[in-house]
This record gives structure tokens, C-alpha cells and sequence, in this order.
């Protein structure tokens, strides 16, 4: 099983629309999960932590099952600008130094 | 607040050459990380610096790659000699303490031929 595994997609999706990505990790100890943003040939940049069950943040909402070993993203009322590819990452141990990222889930959002 | 800096934006060299990518953290910054993106492959650790120390560089490939972090400022990232596998975008990040958010430069991308 992978470190981390996401759906690459693409998810086409109209403006105005709810969008929701998976990700699976395999290490049960990870404590600690991020969902990291990437615009095209652009750096990652962090969007959400999720030390517990989840977080929210405006459109934006993460899940944590850790019975299942998945983290979701949820977003709601997709505009223009959400279009990207949206990285899971797990740091690597409890030190948290090395990240772990999963290949990415690409976004499109059309008007 | 200036943000994570990179030196080149691109590269291309010829299999065999040598090339050394330069990465400047944030200021005040102790940890730096080199990681990695191989086309259709997902990004990938390569190692931590805190200060001028290599904390872990567990996720380098081989003795071709050299990192060096003297002063504990900036550092370099030195590929002798290039091979074609080695193509790919290579990000610097840092972070003020451990755990810390990792802050991502833009990327030098590297074109070996």
C-alpha cells in the first residue's frame, strides 16, 4: 500500500458546486495531516492542517477518520479560482520533518 | 516578509554535466528541506537541514547528489554528474521550528539531456 493515495481525478465540476477529494495513508501512528494547494508549475502552498477529526475554514472543510485511515477536503460553492491540484501530506513520522505527499487530485472548475 | 527563494528558475545541462541549484529560506528559519518532483511521480523528500546540520537525508538517491548548508543559511543542492533520471523540479522549503508549516519556494526545474 502506498504512503498516501489519492484519486488524481480530473474533477470537472461547474462553478457553484460541492467537490470532495479522499486520501489514504498507511501509517496508523501519522498524527498530523495537511491538505497543500499547487497551482500549475506553482510551489505547493499549505491550505488546511487537521490535528483531530477535522477543520473548517470558510469553503473549506477536512476530515479525519482515523478508524479508516482517510483525510477528506471538502469544497463547497467552487469558484474560478479553487482550479488546481490539491495535495495530501503526511509527515513521515512523529518528528514531523519529512513530508509525505500523495501525487495530487486536479480540480477544474468551469463557468 | 520575504519568501523561500530559488537559483535557477530552469536548468538544462547535458547528461554527465554537473549543476548545483541554490535555495535562500525565509529569514530566521533554521530548518530547510530539499524535496523533489520526478514527471508522473508524486513530490518526494530528499532531506532536512536544521542550521548547518543534515538532520535527515535519509530520502537522497545516490552519491551523485551533494547538499551543503554552511553558515546555516543558504544552501545548495549540487547533482555531479547529471543523469537523465535526474530531471524533474526540486523545491526548497523552511519552516522556523519542527513541525512547523514548511514553506515551499518556487522550484528550479531541472531538464537533464
Amino acid at each position: 500500500r502506498k504512503e498516501v493515495e489519492q484519486d488524481p481525478g480530473p474533477f470537472n465540476v461547474p462553478e457553484g458546486a460541492t467537490v470532495a477529494f479522499n486520501c489514504t495513508y498507511s501509517n496508523s501512528a501519522s498524527q498530523s495531516f495537511f491538505w497543500y494547494r499547487q497551482d500549475c508549475r506553482k510551489e505547493p502552498k499549505l491550505l488546511m492542517s487537521v490535528y483531530s477529526s477535522g477543520n473548517e475554514d470558510g469553503r473549506f472543510t477536512a476530515q479525519l477518520n482515523r478508524a479508516s485511515q482517510y483525510i477528506s477536503l471538502l469544497i463547497r460553492d467552487s469558484k474560478l479560482s479553487d482550479s488546481a491540484t490539491y495535495l495530501c501530506v503526511v509527515p513521515r513520522n512523529q518528528a514531523g520533518t519529512a513530508l509525505i505527499f500523495g501525487k495530487g487530485t486536479t480540480l477544474s472548475v468551469s463557468s | 516578509e520575504a519568501g523561500v527563494t530559488q537559483f535557477p528558475s530552469h536548468s538544462v545541462i547535458e547528461k554527465g554535466q554537473t549543476v548545483t541549484l541554490r535555495c535562500d529560506p525565509i529569514s530566521g528559519h533554521d530548518n530547510l528541506y530539499w524535496y523533489r518532483r520526478v514527471m508522473g511521480k508524486e513530490i518526494k523528500f530528499l532531506l532536512h537541514f536544521v542550521k548547518e546540520s543534515k538532520q535527515d537525508e535519509s530520502g537522497m538517491p545516490n552519491n551523485r547528489f551533494l547538499a551543503e548548508r554552511t553558515g546555516g543559511t543558504y544552501s545548495t543542492l549540487k547533482v555531479q554528474p547529471a543523469e537523465l533520471e535526474d530531471s524533474g523540479v526540486y523545491f526548497c522549503a523552511s519552516s522556523r521550528r519542527f513541525q512547523e508549516t514548511q514553506y515551499f519556494g518556487p522550484g528550479t526545474r531541472l531538464l537533464v539531456l
